[in-house]
């Protein structure tokens, strides 16, 4: 079964130190792949996906394939950055499986 | 654009009853998905509807089913409820269906809390 793992529950870092946040996925596919946000007492949203090439906030993904990996990461971290992350990547039929999360702690 | 509307907020049930959640995705927005969230196993997919009927469905009993309206307002209905179903479960709309919805990135709702006792 394709699978997602987000290896840290728990991420603290210090504001205006870089940030990396890992995802490694198992699927011998080509997957879409995202990345997820949940700010406090908001709702999950959107931040990016690889399709797009985009950076988000600061936030950029690399896909690497031959480690099946998809880390979020950002050079300075801002206070705003505390959230809940979730890495999620397609299965076969389109649908998103869902990394566990890691949360985010930009200490002042 | 009134955001993803989920209700009610919050239910508390008891073991053996059943429960419907409802959705109103934002306007025009024909596909709705639903995912359950636990601390224990994170974000689960459940179903997907669009133009009223099914597409996709995850892994989850048959006591877990859902619908959509014509005028795609969905809801989600568990039977005979057990302590596990407690979880806040989510609705997400998306005006593409399946794999386009996945490519374009779904708005989520609040989620109902649902607390099984």
């Amino acid at each position: 079964a394709q699978r997602v793992t987000q290896p840290e529950k728990l991420l603290s870092v210090f504001k205006g130190a870089p940030v990396e946040l890992k995802c490694n996925y198992s699927y011998s596919g080509s997957p879409e792949l995202f990345w997820y946000v949940q700010y406090s007492r908001q709702r999950l949203q959107l931040l990016l996906r690889h399709i797009s090439r985009e950076s988000i906030k600061g936030f950029t993904a690399d896909l690497n394939k031959g480690e099946t990996s998809f880390h979020l990461k950002k050079p300075f971290a801002q206070e705003e950055d505390s959230a809940m992350y979730y890495c999620a990547p397609t299965d076969s039929n389109y649908q998103l499986i869902w990394g566990a999360g890691t949360k985010l702690i930009i200490k002042p | 654009k009134a955001g993803v509307t989920q209700t009610p907020r919050y239910l508390i049930k008891t073991r053996g009853q059943q429960v419907t959640l409802s959705c109103s995705p934002i306007s025009g927005h024909r596909s709705v998905s639903w995912y359950q969230q636990t601390p224990g196993q994170g974000l689960q997919f459940l179903f997907e509807y669009f133009s009223e009927t099914q597409r996709n469905k995850g892994n989850f009993p048959g006591r877990f089913s859902g619908r959509q309206f014509s005028n795609s307002r969905s809801e989600m209905n568990v039977s005979t409820l057990e302590l596990g179903d407690s979880a806040l479960y989510l609705c997400a709309s998306s005006s593409y269906e399946g794999g386009k919805a996945q490519l374009y990135g779904y708005t989520f709702g609040s989620g109902t809390r649902l607390t099984v006792v």
